[in-house]
C-alpha cells in the first residue's frame, strides 16, 4: 500500500490534454515538494518534474505539474503515442521521515 | 555524463543477504550537495526508497526496513552498496540505485537513476 495514491490506470486520446493525479496528506504532500518520474516499459524511471513544476533540461514543455494542498498533478498537453509509460509521483514524508512514492499510473495512449 | 550502474548476484537464498553495488562514472561521489540512494520496485508494482548515503558516510533508511538493511559508500572505488539481512520472497524486485539531489532540505529528487537489476529470491 503506497503512501501517496495514484489511481493504477488511465487512458487518453492522442493530441488532447491530460491530467494524471496524486493524492497525499499533510505530512507529505502538504508540507513538501512533488517530483514526477516517468517510466517507459522495460526502462528506469526518468525524472520529469522536480520541486513541484521544475523541468529538468530535455524534459518538453508539453509536461507540466502543479501541486494544490495535499495533492498534486501531471498535466500532458498534446498527448503522444511515446508519453505511454508509468508515471510515479514522489515527496519527502515528515512523519514517516523518508521519501514516498505513489503505485504509479500506467498511462495508455488510444 | 554521469552514470550509474547496478551490479551483484540475481539470485539469494531465503534468509540469506541481498548484497549490491552502485558504481557511479562520470562524476565522482565525493560531492557535498548529493546523496545516493537505493530504491526498489517489486515487478509490476510501485516503487519503493530503501534508504541514502552522503560520501561522508552518513545515511538514513526506509524505517519499514531500517533493521535489516546497511547501506556504505566506498569513494576510492566510485561506490556505494547495499545490504538487505534476512530476505524473504517478498524483496524480489528490481533494484535502482540513483543520485539524490536537493534544493533545500525535503525538496530533492532522484536523477538519474541506473538502469535496475532484478533480484529474486529463491532456494
Amino acid at each position: 500500500q503506497s503512501v501517496l495514491t495514484q489511481p493504477p490506470s488511465a487512458s487518453g486520446t492522442p493530441g488532447r490534454r491530460f491530467i494524471l493525479s496524486c493524492s497525499g496528506g499533510t505530512s507529505n504532500i502538504g508540507s513538501n515538494a512533488v517530483n514526477w518520474y516517468q517510466q517507459v516499459p522495460g526502462s528506469a524511471p526518468k525524472l520529469l518534474i522536480y520541486n513541484n513544476n521544475q523541468r529538468p533540461s530535455g524534459v518538453p514543455d508539453r509536461f507540466s505539474a502543479s501541486k494544490s494542498g495535499t495533492s498534486a498533478s501531471l498535466a500532458i498537453s498534446g498527448l503522444q503515442s511515446e508519453d505511454e509509460a508509468d508515471y510515479h509521483c514522489a515527496t519527502w514524508d515528515d512523519s514517516l521521515k523518508g521519501w514516498v512514492f505513489g503505485g504509479g499510473t500506467k498511462l495508455t495512449v488510444l | 555524463q554521469l552514470q550509474l550502474q547496478e551490479s551483484g548476484p540475481g539470485l539469494v537464498e531465503p534468509s540469506g543477504t541481498l548484497s549490491l553495488t552502485c558504481t557511479v562514472s562520470g562524476a565522482s561521489i565525493s560531492t557535498n550537495t548529493y546523496y545516493w540512494a537505493w530504491i526498489r520496485q517489486p515487478p509490476g508494482k510501485g516503487l519503493e526508497w530503501i534508504g541514502s548515503i552522503h560520501y561522508t558516510g552518513g545515511a538514513y533508511y526506509n524505517p519499514s526496513l531500517k533493521s535489516r538493511i546497511t547501506i556504505s559508500v566506498d569513494t576510492s572505488r566510485n561506490q556505494f552498496s547495499l545490504r538487505l539481512n534476512s530476505v524473504t520472497t517478498a524483496d524480489r524486485s528490481i533494484y535502482y540505485c540513483a543520485r539524490l539531489g536537493f534544493i533545500a532540505a525535503r525538496r530533492g529528487w532522484f536523477d538519474p537513476w541506473g538502469q535496475g537489476t532484478l533480484v529474486t529470491v529463491s532456494s
